[in-house]
């Protein structure tokens, strides 16, 4: 079973520019998750999807990031401005429905 | 709001020790609790996943506790190898008043040959 792919793997950007993250998830996962883990800390919920609804966006900074699920499959992340602070590991996870998520590699964004 | 600690930040020990990490958290109405191992450059791997009625779980040479009414989960590893050097990660879900995985910000276990 495939797992979880997300592209790229790192990405090098300068301050006020816009990126765009991808997640393509296990086959037949309805829930995918976005996470940001800055250097040092654990992973924190940016947003769920439950197919292609958010079920919960209150951490993400809307003002800057956006993220969408079309088709309740793929799914996109994207920072416009991007912020020094900005500079995290991006990681996607999907689940079943079960109380598991599998997590894909992540995305090393640094902005400079 | 829940928060998640965990004790040591760091560990180095022998091959063959057995050793425990330890996780704290504030908000014992949790639904569940689990433990990660995540590998540099790599993604986050579920290890053991307890359930607020269980008080262990256990999976080979790992074995995890819950003591939820005291907010507190031990994580014990049996005759560490150099390939459990990691950092390891625990997450209540639930708590408060989210109803998501909650990390703590890891041990970096390193097992010397």
């Amino acid at each position: 079973e495939a797992g979880v792919a997300q592209s790229p793997r790192y990405k090098i950007i300068e301050k006020r520019q816009s990126v765009a993250f991808w997640c393509n998830p296990i086959s037949g996962h309805a829930t995918l998750y976005w996470y940001q883990q800055i250097l040092g800390q654990g992973p924190k919920l940016l947003i769920q999807f439950q197919n292609n609804g958010v079920v919960d966006d209150s951490q993400l900074p809307k003002d800057r990031f956006s993220a969408e699920r079309l088709k309740g499959v793929d799914s996109t992340l994207k920072i416009q401005p991007a912020k020094l602070e900005d500079s995290a590991v991006y990681l996607c996870a999907s689940s079943p429905g079960t109380l598991l998520q599998y997590f894909g590699p992540g995305t090393r964004l640094t902005v400079t | 709001k829940q928060e998640v600690t965990q004790i040591p930040a760091a560990l180095s020990v022998p091959e063959g020790e057995n050793l425990v990490l330890n996780c704290s958290f504030t908000d014992s109405a949790i639904y569940n609790l689990q433990w990660f191992r995540q590998d540099p450059g790599k993604g986050l791997t579920s290890l053991l996943l307890i359930q607020s009625s269980q008080r262990e779980q256990t999976s080979g040479r790992l074995n995890a506790s819950l003591d939820k009414s005291s907010g507190r989960s031990t994580l014990y590893i049996a005759a560490s190898q150099p390939g459990d050097s990691a950092t390891y990660l625990c997450a209540p879900f639930g708590g408060g008043s989210q109803g998501n995985l909650i990390f703590g910000k890891g041990t970096k276990l390193s097992v010397k040959p």
